[in-house]
Formats: structure tokens, sequence, C-alpha cells
């Protein structure tokens, strides 16, 4: 699946860094989502974009900034982390910005906070 | 709000038919039925999605009886690579993405 790309694949950092996650997608899709998937947790949705417009903010903390420059790219900007922030982030994209609208998901960035 | 219930887990075999069911006793009148499949350590995949009655593609159908209130994804012959977390999803597509909740799932196991 090639339509939604994430990088790094793998990070690794410490409380004081400062990151970024990468996302495209080359599907001309309006919507992208931002994904946190915890060990042994369900996905828990953290941000939407519509037409590069923030539409969903599910109380994530400000240590995470979301940046959507245009309907292909997303960024979520990371800055001092907790260990508990270890997780697999997932990107997705869709057509639109209705939640029956078929998402598709890159294949995720592994991160570990130390 | 309409909220979904499934088994934690389920196993079978190769070659078997496999039936998951999830449970969406306040489905609204406007909600459509998704499921996706999760391998570890990947996205979530997009399998199929339905209104009522029956849906089906190359990969599965959906069931949803008349009073909606459940569905069940039916994975014909299953094979190892299969073996997957699965998910439902019930959403109208106006509400807010804050009511989209994937769940836990279903892990689903296939032996040989």
């Amino acid at each position: 699946e090639t339509g939604v790309t994430q990088t790094p694949r793998h990070l690794v950092m410490g409380m004081t860094n400062k990151k970024s996650l990468k996302c495209e997608q080359h599907l001309g899709h309006n919507a992208m989502y931002w994904y946190k998937q915890s060990a042994k947790k369900p996905l828990e949705l953290m941000f939407v974009y519509n037409f590069k417009e923030q539409t969903e903010n599910n109380s994530v903390p400000s240590r995470f900034s979301p940046e959507c420059p245009n309907s292909s790219h997303l960024f979520l900007h990371l800055h001092t982390l907790q260990p508990e922030d270890s997780a697999l982030y997932l990107c997705a994209s869709s057509q639109g910005g209705r939640t029956t609208d078929t998402q598709y998901f890159g294949p995720g960035t592994r991160l570990t906070v130390l | 709000l309409a909220k979904t219930t499934q088994p934690i887990s389920m196993d079978s075999y190769e070659g078997q038919e496999v039936n998951i069911t999830c449970s969406h006793n306040n489905i609204a009148t406007n909600d459509y039925i998704t499921w996706y499949q999760q391998f570890p350590s990947q996205g979530p995949r997009f399998i199929i999605q339905g209104y009522k009655t029956k849906v089906t593609n190359e990969v599965a159908s959906l069931f949803i009886p008349a009073d909606r209130k459940s569905s069940t994804l039916s994975l014909p012959r299953v094979s190892l690579s299969d073996t997957a977390v699965y998910y439902c999803l019930v959403g109208d597509g106006n509400s807010g993405y804050s009511t989209l909740t994937f769940g836990k799932g279903t892990m689903l196991l296939v032996s040989p």
C-alpha cells in the first residue's frame, strides 16, 4: 500500500528532543488524520484535518502539535514527550471528511520515548 | 452515539468460514457499518461497508438484519494470512469524528 506514506518508520527520542513525523498521501484526498495506538489499546483519534482546516482535536496534550500545509501533507511535531507517549502513530486520509468515508492508513511510525 | 461490542478473540482453522458478529443496539437511522482489518504494526485496512441486508465484495460479506442492531462479517475459507484484528465501526457520515471509535476489535487467529 503506497497511497499513504509515513516517515520515519521508527523513531527513538529523549524527553527533551524535538522531532516531527511526516505523512504524505498520493490519493487526492481532502481529509487527513493522526491516530495513536499504544500497546494493547484501541486506536485513539488525535486530530482531523479537512481541506487543511483542523476539525477535530481530541483533547490531545500540547506537546503534540499538528500541521497541515496542504491536503497532501500532514505533520506531527513532537516536543518534551513522556515515556507513555511511546506508541505507533498512524496517519490516514479519506476522500472527504465524513465518518463514513473509507480511511486509508499509512504504515505508521513506531515512536519510543526514553 | 452508537457503541459497538465485538468478541475479544476468535480461533479458526485454515479453509473454514469465519463469522464475526458486532452488536450495535443503539444504531441510528443514518448510521453505516464499516469493518476494518489490522495486521500487527500496520495501519488498519478497509474491508467492507454496508447499511442494510447483505453486501459482498471480493474479500468478505457483510450481513445486516432488518433491525440493524447487529452485523456479521463473514470471511470465506480463511487462510493463515487472515490472522489479524477486525474492527467494527458505526457512523452516520455527519457526526464528528469523536463519535467514530475503533474499539478493541476482534483478534482472529487462524491455525493450520
